[in-house]
């Protein structure tokens, strides 16, 4: 059965500082991982996906992710916050289907 | 950019009545979802359907719910008697080609159901 569970429901960090939202997920076989962020009032937007190619996935808007399956991770990065990744993400593990994590809320403290 | 687009935003309804939740996926895609997310909640797969039929549906998906294209455009989902645990966003998604886990889907904004 595959499942992600995201570490932390809310992060808060300051603008220009690096942003890290952990996600670890639990998989049967190799996985497929994504990134998905959602603004206010916005559909889930693809950032990032990982299907076994690099385990070092870079996204959209200067995030990327690292795959390490010693470890069971996923987790998401950006070196430096900007206002407008102020968003709710969510990890998500596909196997038959979609298996979403709880989200994270980012906020960004100018 | 095609977005895949829902309406209405926000539904609100009496228990026991019905409601259709619609759907505009992206146009050359093939394969179309729904999720809910019950408030502080995981989203959570309810069906895929592609050539106007279902291909799964998760144990949610139970009687109460129906899907349907009516026409090559639009995709719905309809919830015969709504319950108070209906209370959902619900989120439309489509992907291009087969359904696996390689495959990216692209999720409509959402509609938020309230059942009263």
């Amino acid at each position: 059965a595959q499942s992600v569970t995201q570490l932390d429901s809310h992060v808060s960090v300051s603008e220009g500082t690096p942003v890290l939202l952990r996600c670890n997920y639990s998989s049967s076989y190799s996985p497929s991982l994504f990134w998905y962020v959602q603004h206010p009032n916005k559909g889930l937007q693809l950032l990032l996906k990982y299907t076994s190619a690099a385990t070092l996935v870079k996204g959209i808007n200067g995030f990327e992710a690292e795959f390490k399956k010693s470890e069971t991770s996923f987790h998401l990065t950006k070196p430096s916050a900007h206002m407008s990744d102020a968003a709710e993400y969510f990890c998500v593990v596909a196997g038959n289907q979609f298996y979403f994590g709880t989200g994270t809320s980012l906020t960004v403290i100018p | 950019e095609p977005e895949v687009t829902q309406t209405p935003s926000h539904q609100v309804t009496q228990m026991g009545q019905e409601v259709i939740l619609r759907c505009v996926p992206i146009s050359n895609h093939l394969y179309f979802y729904w999720y809910r997310q019950i408030l502080g909640q995981k989203v959570e797969f309810l069906v895929s359907f592609y050539n106007n039929e279902i291909s799964e549906k998760s144990e949610i998906f139970d009687d109460q719910f129906s899907v349907e294209r009516p026409d090559g455009s639009n995709f719905t989902l309809k919830i015969r008697s709504t319950k108070l645990e209906d209370s959902a966003m619900y989120f439309c998604a489509s992907s291009v080609k087969s359904w696996s886990s390689y495959e990216t889907q692209y999720f409509g904004p959402g509609t938020r159901l309230l059942v009263l």
